[in-house]
């Protein structure tokens, strides 16, 4: 059963352009998404969130979108650069105890930007 | 400010060993999570613990617990341990209080071989 699922296992981009990460949900006591880089053998390093009363949410070259009747959320990155080249997890969490302290990960996406 | 720590960096145990993972929060975060990465499985949440008291599990077997200080450090423990054990094990803490977890932030991880 899972409840966060991103479709794309992979992702290649030119240095300058646009990426678009997605990501959709099934579980709608979800409130607050967020979403996070990681290199290998390192832990996820927080990169932006959006909470459900929002539907964007903006930092840097970093947005992302969410569209809460789709149950269906977007990261872009613009320009995109090389060092932005790593595994990039969306994560949701909700309220009441079933959530606390839990985050529920998709399955990651691989962006790979070439120069 | 110092981020979270996690110790050690790497481990190496025979099958039916027990293991301990130790994990520093950042200063001022009193909730803790666990989380487990394998390559088939992704990121999977293990326990959450706030004020020395566990809130939240998840769907792991008994032999996956923690415990959490007076100073919120936080220490897993895995007995009799299987080959399916290895994987990198990831510690998360949070400011935030009650039940929604907004911005955790990872440690490094300890990647655990068994063998």
């Amino acid at each position: 059963d899972q409840q966060v699922k991103q479709n794309s296992p992979s992702l290649s981009v030119q240095e300058g352009r646009i990426s678009i990460l997605n990501c959709d949900y099934t579980n709608s006591m979800f409130d607050y998404f967020l979403w996070y880089k990681k290199y290998p053998a390192e832990g996820p390093t927080f990169l932006i969130s959006i909470s459900s009363i929002k539907d964007k949410n903006e930092d840097g070259r970093f947005t992302v979108f969410l569209n809460k009747s789709a149950k269906h959320l977007s990261l872009h990155i613009v320009p995109s650069q090389p060092g932005d080249s790593a595994v990039y997890f969306c994560a949701a969490t909700g309220a009441g105890g079933t959530s606390y302290g839990k985050l529920t990960f998709g399955q990651g996406t691989i962006l790979t930007v070439h120069p | 400010k110092a981020g979270v720590t996690q110790t050690p960096r790497y481990l190496i145990k025979t099958r039916g060993q027990q293991v301990t993972l130790s994990c520093s929060p950042i200063s001022g975060h009193r909730s803790v999570s666990w989380y487990q990465q394998t390559p088939g499985q992704g990121l999977q949440f293990l326990f959450e613990y706030f004020s020395e008291t566990q809130r939240n599990k998840g769907n792991f077997p008994g032999r996956f617990s923690g415990r959490q200080f007076s100073n919120s450090r936080s220490e897993m423990n895995v007995s009799t341990l299987e080959l399916g054990d290895s994987a990198l094990y990831l510690c998360a803490s949070s400011s935030k209080v009650g039940g929604v977890n907004t911005e955790a932030f990872f440690g490094q991880g300890t990647r655990l071989t068994v063998v």
